[in-house]
């Protein structure tokens, strides 16, 4: 069974430009979460989407968004990039997204930001 | 959330038992234990989970304790693909609770031949 797909994996864009990354959750999975990973700040937050709503939100600020399509799929998209968005953005894919439900992470996408 | 607790960093040899503790003193009744972890640059891996009973799994078995104060990660032979950094999270039930995961520094565990 194929696991959580994130594109493009490696990503280089400048500062001001915006990027959208692409997570395809496992099949049957309805809720996707997103997570930014840097040095510093460690494994952080997002936002998780179930059913195309925006269910939790991390504190970030509003140029981090996301969205989730019909077929689960979700999309994150960061605005007006600053060079401290550089990091690896990781999403992960569970069945409900409930406490008992596992949730499993792709690969990431790693944004620099120059 | 709970907040966990978890050494910064422990050793193990190759072949024996690796048990990585987690201290999380102020868990709810309704809040799961789970595990991950993650080898460098890689996405996390799911571990594991429970929330009063011991679990074990093809991967690892997780001992929480009676008063579920503390859980215990256990890699009955540990080997060098174990090497990572492992997370211990506690996660509200409920329907609206979700899927957000707050992870906190981990445990770098360094498995040596």
């Amino acid at each position: 069974k194929a696991g959580v797909t994130q594109t493009p994996r490696y990503l280089i864009k400048t500062r001001g430009q915006q990027v959208t990354l692409s997570c395809s959750p496992i099949s049957g999975h309805r809720s996707v979460s997103w997570y930014q990973q840097t040095p510093g700040q460690g494994l952080q937050f997002l936002f998780e989407y179930f059913s195309e709503t925006q269910r939790n939100k991390g504190n970030f600020p509003g140029r981090f968004s996301g969205r989730q399509f019909s077929n689960s799929r979700s999309e994150m998209n960061v605005s007006t990039l600053e060079l401290g968005d550089s990091a690896l953005y990781l999403c992960a894919s569970s069945r409900t997204g409930t406490a008992n439900t596992e949730a499993f992470f792709g690969q990431g996408t790693r944004l620099t930001v120059v | 959330d709970a907040k966990t607790t978890q050494p910064p960093s422990m050793d193990c040899a190759e072949g024996r038992a690796a048990n990585l503790p987690c201290n999380h003193s102020t868990i709810s009744g309704n809040e799961y234990v789970y595990w991950y972890r993650q080898i460098h640059s890689q996405g996390p891996q799911y571990i594991i989970h429970g929330l009063k009973n011991n679990e074990t799994n093809e991967m690892a078995s997780l001992i929480i304790t009676e008063d579920r104060k503390s859980s215990t990660l256990i890699l009955p032979h540990a080997t060098l693909r174990d090497t990572a950094v492992y997370y211990c999270i506690v996660r509200v039930a409920g329907d609206n609770a979700g899927n957000m995961l707050t992870f906190g520094g981990g445990t770098r565990l360094m498995v040596k031949p």
